[in-house]
């Protein structure tokens, strides 16, 4: 157990509104991740953190934003949610102890967002 | 950019019996790793196994192991004497830095 915690694990929101996920670690992992995943397309990368305030784009980051002001808290942000946000949200983290030396990644339980 | 194709949406194993698992990727690079999560019911991802690119010896962890060929861009998993506690989907991964990406999956079915 990796220590990573999400919140909430699930969310009902309409369209047009703002949504904020919190994904919280305790091991002071280096590296923090947001995935969301889709049927017939796996788990796709949002944004990634590698530091307090570094963040950087993924593959899928159009629509939401992060911030991350401490080690051990990473925030994804839907400004106005779309039904195509409805997904199942990852975090994930690596690096652990604060090095860049841990390739490995461990995933938190995911959050089930549902945008109506 | 980075693909990664998992060419089996399903499969099915006899308890106690092998399957393979297939994972192609498609890279540039030379210096990369590669993974497979297992993804029960519960939908926690868990790690089951790791293969570093520089590696040539194939990775093993109990009854998990993988056919690595890095010519070939190919990256199979075997489990060997399949339980029902096994029954999960299946994720291959590549990563490269910070780049990680997934392919879209196989469920495999254990029947007993």
């Amino acid at each position: 157990d990796a220590g990573i915690t999400q919140s909430p694990r699930h969310k009902v929101t309409e369209t047009g509104t703002p949504v904020t996920l919190r994904c919280h670690q305790t091991e002071n992992h280096r590296y923090m991740y947001w995935y969301r995943q889709d049927p017939g397309h796996g788990l796709r990368l949002i944004h990634y953190s590698y530091g307090v305030k570094d963040t950087d784009k993924g593959e899928v980051s159009d629509g939401y934003s992060v911030s991350r002001s401490k080690t051990e808290d990473f925030l994804l942000t839907l400004e106005s949610a779309t039904s195509s946000q409805t997904s199942v949200y990852f975090c994930a983290i690596s690096g652990r102890g604060g090095t860049a030396t841990s390739y490995e990644q461990y995933f938190g339980p995911g959050t089930r967002l549902t945008v109506t | 950019a980075q693909t990664v194709t998992q060419s089996q949406p399903e499969m099915s194993v006899q308890e106690a019996e092998t399957v393979t698992l297939s994972c192609t990727y498609d890279t540039s690079e030379s210096d990369y790793y590669l993974f497979w999560y297992k993804q029960p019911p519960s939908r926690q991802m868990i790690l089951v196994i790791r293969q570093e690119a520089y590696k040539q010896q194939n990775a093993t962890e109990n009854r998990f192991s993988v056919n690595f060929q890095k010519a070939a861009k190919s990256f199979s998993l075997k489990i060997s004497d399949s339980q029902l506690g096994d029954a999960a989907m299946y994720f291959c991964a590549y990563r490269v830095n910070n780049d990680m990406r997934f392919g879209a999956g196989t469920r495999l079915t254990v029947k007993p």
